[in-house]
Protein backbone atom coordinates (compact mmCIF):
# COMPACT_ATOMS: atom_id res chain seq x y z
CA UNK A 1 0.00 0.00 0.00
CA UNK A 2 0.67 3.48 -0.24
CA UNK A 3 2.02 5.77 2.96
CA UNK A 4 3.36 8.83 3.65
CA UNK A 5 4.36 9.10 7.39
CA UNK A 6 4.78 12.53 9.30
CA UNK A 7 5.02 13.63 13.11
CA UNK A 8 1.36 14.56 14.16
CA UNK A 9 2.48 17.78 16.09
CA UNK A 10 5.32 19.28 17.15
CA UNK A 11 6.12 22.54 19.34
CA UNK A 12 8.90 25.15 18.75
CA UNK A 13 9.87 28.79 19.68
CA UNK A 14 9.22 32.13 17.76
CA UNK A 15 12.51 33.25 16.36
CA UNK A 16 13.90 29.23 16.29
CA UNK A 17 14.23 26.79 13.56
CA UNK A 18 12.03 23.65 13.16
CA UNK A 19 12.70 20.39 10.64
CA UNK A 20 9.26 18.76 9.68
CA UNK A 21 10.18 15.36 8.72
CA UNK A 22 8.26 13.03 5.64
CA UNK A 23 8.78 9.44 5.06
CA UNK A 24 6.49 7.91 2.13
CA UNK A 25 6.45 4.66 0.31
CA UNK A 26 4.66 4.90 -2.65
CA UNK A 27 3.98 3.20 -6.44
CA UNK A 28 6.26 5.38 -8.11
CA UNK A 29 7.34 8.57 -7.26
CA UNK A 30 6.60 11.85 -9.67
CA UNK A 31 7.18 15.02 -7.01
CA UNK A 32 7.09 15.82 -3.34
CA UNK A 33 4.90 18.46 -2.43
CA UNK A 34 4.39 20.28 1.07
CA UNK A 35 1.33 23.00 1.79
CA UNK A 36 0.56 24.63 4.95
CA UNK A 37 -3.00 24.67 5.94
CA UNK A 38 -4.04 27.27 8.64
CA UNK A 39 -6.67 26.30 10.95
CA UNK A 40 -10.33 25.93 9.14
CA UNK A 41 -8.57 27.10 6.29
CA UNK A 42 -7.79 25.50 2.63
CA UNK A 43 -3.80 24.43 1.95
CA UNK A 44 -1.78 26.39 0.34
CA UNK A 45 1.29 25.38 -1.66
CA UNK A 46 4.99 25.48 -0.30
CA UNK A 47 7.06 23.85 -1.65
CA UNK A 48 7.81 21.10 -4.44
CA UNK A 49 10.91 18.42 -5.39
CA UNK A 50 11.54 16.36 -7.88
CA UNK A 51 15.31 15.94 -7.89
CA UNK A 52 17.67 15.26 -5.03
CA UNK A 53 18.83 17.85 -2.65
CA UNK A 54 17.25 21.06 -1.13
CA UNK A 55 15.19 23.70 -2.64
CA UNK A 56 15.48 27.36 -1.00
CA UNK A 57 12.16 29.70 -0.79
CA UNK A 58 12.68 32.53 1.97
CA UNK A 59 12.30 31.13 5.55
CA UNK A 60 11.16 27.67 4.22
CA UNK A 61 13.37 25.36 2.79
CA UNK A 62 12.40 21.63 1.65
CA UNK A 63 15.14 18.77 1.19
CA UNK A 64 14.86 15.74 -0.75
CA UNK A 65 16.44 11.65 -0.84
CA UNK A 66 14.37 9.60 -2.87
CA UNK A 67 16.84 7.04 -2.23
CA UNK A 68 15.69 6.91 1.27
CA UNK A 69 11.63 8.29 0.86
CA UNK A 70 12.37 11.16 2.70
CA UNK A 71 11.76 14.79 2.99
CA UNK A 72 12.06 17.79 4.96
CA UNK A 73 10.65 20.54 5.67
CA UNK A 74 12.86 23.38 7.58
CA UNK A 75 11.58 26.63 8.72
CA UNK A 76 14.14 29.61 9.78
CA UNK A 77 13.04 32.24 12.29
CA UNK A 78 9.99 31.25 12.74
CA UNK A 79 7.00 33.67 13.53
CA UNK A 80 3.51 33.23 15.20
CA UNK A 81 1.71 33.19 12.02
CA UNK A 82 3.65 30.11 11.21
CA UNK A 83 1.47 28.25 13.32
CA UNK A 84 -0.25 25.69 11.05
CA UNK A 85 -0.66 22.39 9.71
CA UNK A 86 2.44 21.32 7.41
CA UNK A 87 0.99 18.37 4.64
CA UNK A 88 3.28 16.44 2.78
CA UNK A 89 1.99 14.74 -0.61
CA UNK A 90 3.93 12.59 -3.34
CA UNK A 91 2.74 12.51 -6.40
CA UNK A 92 2.82 8.57 -7.71
CA UNK A 93 3.28 6.90 -10.56
CA UNK A 94 -0.22 7.66 -11.68
CA UNK A 95 -0.01 11.57 -11.16
CA UNK A 96 -2.26 11.04 -8.32
CA UNK A 97 -1.47 12.54 -5.23
CA UNK A 98 -1.14 10.84 -1.76
CA UNK A 99 -1.55 13.20 1.13
CA UNK A 100 0.01 13.02 5.26
CA UNK A 101 -1.87 13.21 7.36
CA UNK A 102 -0.14 16.51 8.34
CA UNK A 103 1.82 17.59 11.90
CA UNK A 104 0.75 20.35 13.77
CA UNK A 105 3.37 23.03 14.34
CA UNK A 106 2.58 25.15 17.73
CA UNK A 107 4.49 28.19 17.44
CA UNK A 108 5.17 29.81 21.13
CA UNK A 109 6.60 33.06 22.10
CA UNK B 1 -5.33 36.08 -11.98
CA UNK B 2 -6.88 32.56 -10.86
CA UNK B 3 -9.50 32.69 -8.25
CA UNK B 4 -11.52 29.08 -7.27
CA UNK B 5 -14.70 29.68 -4.84
CA UNK B 6 -16.94 26.95 -3.70
CA UNK B 7 -20.39 27.71 -1.12
CA UNK B 8 -21.49 27.05 1.04
CA UNK B 9 -18.45 27.55 3.30
CA UNK B 10 -20.69 26.10 6.50
CA UNK B 11 -23.50 23.53 6.57
CA UNK B 12 -25.63 21.68 8.85
CA UNK B 13 -27.71 19.07 7.68
CA UNK B 14 -30.10 15.92 9.28
CA UNK B 15 -28.93 12.38 8.54
CA UNK B 16 -31.15 11.28 5.08
CA UNK B 17 -30.87 15.31 3.73
CA UNK B 18 -29.74 15.74 0.00
CA UNK B 19 -26.56 17.90 -0.30
CA UNK B 20 -24.91 20.18 -3.22
CA UNK B 21 -22.18 21.87 -2.46
CA UNK B 22 -20.80 23.92 -5.32
CA UNK B 23 -17.27 25.26 -6.72
CA UNK B 24 -16.48 27.51 -9.61
CA UNK B 25 -12.75 28.74 -11.54
CA UNK B 26 -12.32 31.94 -12.52
CA UNK B 27 -9.34 33.07 -14.80
CA UNK B 28 -8.31 29.42 -16.46
CA UNK B 29 -9.58 27.21 -19.20
CA UNK B 30 -10.00 23.31 -19.04
CA UNK B 31 -9.01 22.86 -15.52
CA UNK B 32 -8.62 19.55 -13.56
CA UNK B 33 -11.20 20.23 -10.56
CA UNK B 34 -11.07 18.05 -7.89
CA UNK B 35 -13.26 17.28 -4.92
CA UNK B 36 -11.25 16.57 -1.24
CA UNK B 37 -12.91 15.69 2.15
CA UNK B 38 -10.45 16.01 5.00
CA UNK B 39 -11.48 14.42 8.42
CA UNK B 40 -9.83 15.05 11.68
CA UNK B 41 -6.14 13.59 11.91
CA UNK B 42 -6.22 12.13 8.68
CA UNK B 43 -4.50 13.31 5.19
CA UNK B 44 -6.58 14.26 2.20
CA UNK B 45 -8.74 11.72 0.64
CA UNK B 46 -9.51 12.15 -3.05
CA UNK B 47 -13.72 11.87 -3.98
CA UNK B 48 -13.65 13.06 -7.57
CA UNK B 49 -11.44 14.66 -9.75
CA UNK B 50 -12.06 15.87 -13.41
CA UNK B 51 -10.40 16.43 -16.36
CA UNK B 52 -13.24 17.88 -18.52
CA UNK B 53 -16.85 18.72 -18.82
CA UNK B 54 -18.73 15.51 -17.98
CA UNK B 55 -16.20 13.40 -17.18
CA UNK B 56 -15.81 12.24 -13.68
CA UNK B 57 -14.05 10.05 -11.98
CA UNK B 58 -14.65 8.42 -8.76
CA UNK B 59 -11.83 7.32 -6.03
CA UNK B 60 -14.09 6.22 -3.42
CA UNK B 61 -17.04 4.21 -3.75
CA UNK B 62 -19.95 6.08 -1.15
CA UNK B 63 -23.22 7.52 -1.68
CA UNK B 64 -21.55 10.81 -2.76
CA UNK B 65 -21.72 12.12 -6.65
CA UNK B 66 -20.24 14.69 -8.24
CA UNK B 67 -21.02 16.65 -12.26
CA UNK B 68 -19.17 18.97 -14.55
CA UNK B 69 -22.10 20.51 -16.13
CA UNK B 70 -19.94 23.16 -17.68
CA UNK B 71 -15.83 23.89 -17.78
CA UNK B 72 -15.28 26.07 -14.76
CA UNK B 73 -18.24 24.34 -12.76
CA UNK B 74 -18.45 21.30 -10.27
CA UNK B 75 -20.59 20.24 -7.90
CA UNK B 76 -20.93 17.75 -5.60
CA UNK B 77 -23.77 16.12 -4.81
CA UNK B 78 -25.70 13.58 -2.62
CA UNK B 79 -29.42 12.58 -2.47
CA UNK B 80 -29.16 11.03 1.37
CA UNK B 81 -25.80 11.93 3.65
CA UNK B 82 -25.12 9.67 6.37
CA UNK B 83 -23.99 10.80 9.61
CA UNK B 84 -20.18 9.45 8.35
CA UNK B 85 -20.45 12.13 5.16
CA UNK B 86 -19.53 15.49 8.29
CA UNK B 87 -16.15 16.34 7.62
CA UNK B 88 -14.22 19.20 5.88
CA UNK B 89 -14.53 19.52 1.78
CA UNK B 90 -12.47 21.42 -0.25
CA UNK B 91 -12.49 22.07 -3.86
CA UNK B 92 -9.53 21.94 -5.92
CA UNK B 93 -7.97 23.24 -9.48
CA UNK B 94 -4.62 22.17 -11.19
CA UNK B 95 -3.75 23.10 -14.81
CA UNK B 96 -4.53 20.47 -17.48
CA UNK B 97 -2.34 18.29 -18.56
CA UNK B 98 0.90 19.53 -16.40
CA UNK B 99 1.05 16.43 -14.52
CA UNK B 100 1.51 18.80 -11.12
CA UNK B 101 0.38 18.13 -7.80
CA UNK B 102 0.23 21.71 -7.31
CA UNK B 103 -3.43 22.38 -6.56
CA UNK B 104 -5.25 25.42 -6.00
CA UNK B 105 -8.14 25.08 -3.02
CA UNK B 106 -11.04 26.86 -2.63
CA UNK B 107 -11.70 28.07 1.01
CA UNK B 108 -14.06 24.48 2.25
CA UNK B 109 -17.12 23.50 3.24
CA UNK B 110 -17.63 22.28 6.82
CA UNK B 111 -20.62 20.14 6.55
CA UNK B 112 -22.06 18.84 9.65
CA UNK B 113 -24.53 15.92 9.73
CA UNK B 114 -27.21 15.42 13.26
Amino acid sequence: GQNIDQPTEMTATEGAIVQINCTYQTSGFNGLFWYQQHAGEAPTFLSYNVLDGLEEKGRFSSFLSRSKGYSYLLLKELQMKDSASYLCAVLDSNYQLIWGAGTKLIIKP
Amino acid sequence: SQTIHQWPATLVQPVGSPLSLECTVEGTSNPNLYWYRQAAGRGLQLLFYSVGIGQISSEVPQNLSASRPQDRQFILSSKKLLLSDSGFYLCAWSVQGAHTGELFFGEGSRLTVL
